[in-house]
């Protein structure tokens, strides 16, 4: 069926170290996959999209790519700073007028 | 650019009182348009759809109901609010067709008592 699946539910580390949030999703169809980052008492924010395998996008420093073959597109940053500390939701586009979110990954990081 | 301005921030009701909720999105004509549900650090659930004025999808049922009587008005309502109904409330908006991007409201932050 249709999902997203988000294995961590919690992330931490200490700033300046690599992360990678990981995303996998199950659908029958050409997806559009998205990450949104949503701060302490905020909306979700549109952070990276992407419909095009193999081609990674860049946003504020993050990274993802599309891999169709391995229906994966997790979320990346070389270098983690407390300002990123957040909930991360992976999404996907539906032809069905839903965007289907994933359960979020609570991203922390320690000074 | 686009600008979606969701109402109250912030309520407080009794259990069994109605609630309504709005948004309104400037700058977009004909939008496609939803309501989200979601509870503390949980994930981001469908509750509405809209693509066009007067029509509603419903993706979940929650005892709440949902109306477009503007192209850039959606309203959220039910006329008996349950304990479980607590959480941030997000309209947001895509452009037309599917398979897109949403963009969020700031939300407003219900609490049934």
């Amino acid at each position: 069926g249709d999902s997203v699946t988000q294995t961590e539910g919690l992330v931490t580390l200490t700033k300046g170290l690599p992360v990678m949030l990981n995303c996998t999703y199950q659908t029958t169809y050409s997806p559009f996959l998205f990450w949104y980052v949503q701060h302490l008492n905020e909306a979700p924010k549109l952070l990276l999209k992407s419909s095009t395998d193999n081609k990674r996008t860049e946003h504020q420093g993050f990274y993802a790519t599309l891999h169709k073959s391995s229906s994966s597109f997790h979320l990346q940053k070389s270098s983690v700073q407390l300002s990123d500390s957040a909930l991360y939701f992976c999404a996907r586009g539906t032809n069905a007028y839903k965007v289907i979110f994933g359960k979020g990954t609570h991203l922390h990081v320690l000074p | 650019a686009q600008t979606i301005h969701q109402w109250p921030v912030a309520e407080i009701k009794a259990v069994g009182s109605p609630l309504s909720l709005g948004c309104t999105i400037k700058g977009k004509s004909s939008p496609n348009l939803y309501w989200y549900w979601q509870a503390t650090g949980g994930t981001l659930q469908q509750l509405f759809y809209s693509i066009t004025v007067g029509q509603v999808e419903s993706v979940v049922q929650l005892n709440l109901s949902a109306s477009r009587p503007k192209d850039d008005q959606f309203i959220l309502s039910t006329e008996k609010l349950l304990l479980s109904h607590s959480g941030f409330y997000l309209c947001a908006w895509s452009p037309a067709g599917p398979n897109t991007e949403v963009f969020f409201g700031k939300g407003t932050r219900l609490t049934v008592v």
